[in-house]
């Protein structure tokens, strides 16, 4: 049974960083690359990054390159995306994914950028 | 990157009716590996389709999907009052993965 579980919703400064996890069930965690995706509000879906949850390897949005840290936690089989110098503009709901077969979705996080 | 045009913008239809739905890539999407989304306002995307045409679990016959290459399409027949909502085309063949900008289906 896949399950991803992300942490709550976020409000954060511009200027500030923001990490998101996103917890795996444990027949999960080793097996698949987790994908990372954001939307802002009354848009479309774009694609974030993806890690390997064996080594640790990312590929990551060239326009996101230098701001975003896709990071994992063997102990806690749990998967981290890190946004630093935020802007308004980072306001989106954060989705961490994985495929096998098919996709899951986790049920995404709203961060905020607001001073 | 390859990018994905998603026509028409807004499809407005009655229940019953079928929606056709076009996604178009810049470049051959590598393995047909091509999903289709149902978004509703305030929900995460619903998974319809995957590999262009495999429908996912739970997921009701009126919607199938078709396609290779660079053109994709989604039907979904007979419209159901719960089948209004932005769909979504997603390539996953080839990095960066894209989506493309949605098509709106709304009650006419």
């Amino acid at each position: 049974q896949v399950q991803l579980v992300q942490s709550g919703a976020e409000v954060k400064k511009p200027g500030a960083s923001v990490k998101v996890s996103c917890k795996a069930s444990r027949n999960t965690f080793s097996t698949y690359y987790i994908h990372w995706m954001r939307q802002a509000p009354g848009q479309g879906l774009e694609w974030m990054g993806i890690i390997n949850p064996s080594g640790g390897g990312t590929t990551l949005a060239q326009k996101l390159l230098g701001r975003v840290t896709l990071t994992r936690d063997t102990s806690t089989s749990t998967f981290y995306m890190e946004l630093s110098s935020l802007r308004s503009e980072d306001t989106a709901v954060y989705y961490c994914a994985l495929f096998s077969i098919t996709w899951y979705w986790a049920q995404g996080t709203l961060v905020t950028v607001s001073s | 990157e390859i990018v994905l045009t998603q026509s028409p913008g807004t499809l407005s239809l009655s229940p019953g009716e079928t929606a056709t739905l076009s996604c178009r890539a810049s470049q051959s999407v590598t393995g047909s590996s091509l999903a289709w989304y149902q978004q509703k306002l305030g929900q995460a995307p619903r998974l319809l389709i995957s590999r262009a045409s495999s429908r996912a679990a739970g997921i009701a016959d009126r919607f199938s999907g078709s396609g290779s290459g660079t053109d994709f399409t989604l039907t979904v027949s007979r419209l159901e009052p719960e089948d209004f909502g932005v769909y979504y085309c997603h390539q996953y063949g080839t990095f960066p993965h894209t989506f493309g900008g949605g098509t709106k289906v709304e009650i006419k």
